[in-house]
């Protein structure tokens, strides 16, 4: 079945350094591919998404890239900032046929602590 | 505004005491899900809903039911509460078919706690 593979946090970073998270996935047909965020006390909400090989997803200076030769969707930031604290999730929604069917398969999530 | 509503956000309750979570949306989507969140395991599906009338088991369904009487409503029953079932669930909605990239919107949360 569908899984994804988040890096092992927590991680922590001080303000303006350069962030990286990594992501791998197994799946079957062509999934899209998401990153949601949880701010403390709060709901996921969408990040970015991408949904097809080689797609450049991008918000809030956050970009990953859909790669499927390596199935990968890394995200990144090229200077965090404190209020960047979060829990990151990367996800997959099965669109077998292309037809996307509406469930996501999370990582288990990397909490990102930013220091002034 | 595009939301997603679950009540209560915050619950203790005692084992076997049955208890409704609601959830509701007001995006005219068919896809409705629910999912815990547990520390180290992100999240995992319970239960989803294709369309009204329609649901079926996610990956951890044991110990709860749904219904899906009306598009937007769709409530997560806990007949008989364990301790392990404490956890925060979290109610999402999607456009699914062909018109949809599988984007889910979340609502807030439920903080259940099971003594």
């Amino acid at each position: 079945g569908d899984s994804v593979t988040q890096m092992e946090g927590p991680v922590t970073l001080s303000e303006e350094a350069f962030l990286t998270i990594n992501c791998t996935y197994t799946a079957t047909g062509y999934p899209s591919l998401f990153w949601y965020v949880q701010y403390p006390g709060e709901g996921l909400q969408l990040l970015l998404k991408a949904t097809k090989a080689d797609d450049k997803g991008s918000n809030k200076g956050f970009e990953a890239t859909y790669r499927k030769e390596t199935t990968s969707f890394h995200l990144e930031k090229g200077s965090v900032q404190v209020s960047d604290s979060a829990v990151y999730f990367c996800a997959l929604s099965g669109n077998a046929g292309g037809t996307s069917y509406g469930k996501l398969t999370f990582g288990q999530g990397t909490i990102l602590t930013v220091h002034p | 505004e595009a939301q997603v509503t679950q009540n209560p956000r915050y619950l203790i309750t005692v084992t076997g005491k049955k208890l409704t979570v609601t959830c509701s949306q007001n995006m005219n989507h068919e896809y409705m899900s629910w999912y815990r969140q547990d520390p180290g395991l992100g999240l995992r599906q319970i239960y989803y809903s294709m369309n009204v009338e329609v649901t079926d088991k996610g990956d951890v369904p044991e110990g709860y039911k749904v219904s899906r009487k009306e598009k937007r409503n769709f409530p997560l029953i806990l007949e008989s509460p364990s301790p392990n079932q404490t956890s925060l669930y979290f109610c999402a909605s999607s456009s699914s078919g062909s018109s949809g990239t599988g984007e889910l919107f979340f609502g807030e949360g439920s903080r259940l706690t099971v003594l």
